[in-house]
């Protein structure tokens, strides 16, 4: 069975203090991993996609990259704005998706 | 405008009583799935369905139904729902393999 492992659950963040989010996951057969934020009460939107080990996507404080085993969101220099929930997920060969718990990322300023 | 839509938005009902869920693009995506989301464990995979008249169990496929008769539509069924069944559940569209574009998201109680 597919499994998808988000570590930290929840992260605290001073405005300016970069960090990471790991996602850890098991699947038969990577079709792509997915980033993706959440706000509160609303649908997931999409950040990035990754599909091979040593890849590496970036959007303005965020850089996605990928393992075969893990991948990284990196958060550097947070804003407030950037408070969200991230969601992590992987698709197999079938084309079945699973997601991770997610991480909650609160920045203060 | 591109978007997945989703209703009701907020539904109450009682145990046994059948509902559906109506969900639609308009982006013409291959791919449409069912996810539910509760605190503590996520989205959850209900359905999914590569085409018309193609569709797959996900990883929580009890107690629901879907039919995807047309391309731009892809309804939830649940023939008698229960207080398990409570819960945030997306409707999602992509091409296969692309990244999912979700719906607004219906807020399910069952008493």
């Amino acid at each position: 069975e597919d499994q998808v492992t988000q570590s930290p659950e929840a992260l605290r963040l001073q405005e300016g203090e970069s960090s990471s989010l790991n996602c850890s996951y098991t699947v038969s057969g990577l079709r792509g991993l997915f980033w993706y934020r959440q706000d509160p009460g609303k649908g997931p939107e999409f950040l990035f996609t990754l599909y091979s080990a040593g890849e590496e996507k970036e959007k303005e404080r965020l850089k996605a990259t990928l393992t075969k085993k893990e991948s990284f969101l990196h958060i550097t220099a947070p804003k407030p704005e950037d408070s969200a929930t991230y969601l992590c997920a992987v698709q197999a060969n079938d084309y079945k998706l699973s997601f991770g718990a997610g991480t909650t990322v609160t920045v203060r300023a | 405008e591109a978007q997945v839509t989703q209703n009701p938005r907020y539904l109450i009902t009682v145990t046994g009583k059948k509902l559906t869920v109506t969900c639609s693009q308009n982006m013409n995506h291959e791919y449409m799935s069912w996810y539910r989301q509760d605190p503590g464990l996520g989205l959850r995979q209900i359905y999914y369905s590569m085409n018309v008249e193609v569709t797959d169990k996900g990883d929580v496929p009890e107690g629901y139904k879907v039919s995807r008769k047309e391309k731009r539509n892809f309804p939830l069924i649940l023939e008698s729902p229960s207080p398990n069944q409570t819960s945030l559940y997306f409707c999602a569209s992509s091409r296969p393999g692309n990244e999912q574009f979700f719906g607004p998201g219906t807020r399910l109680t069952v008493l």
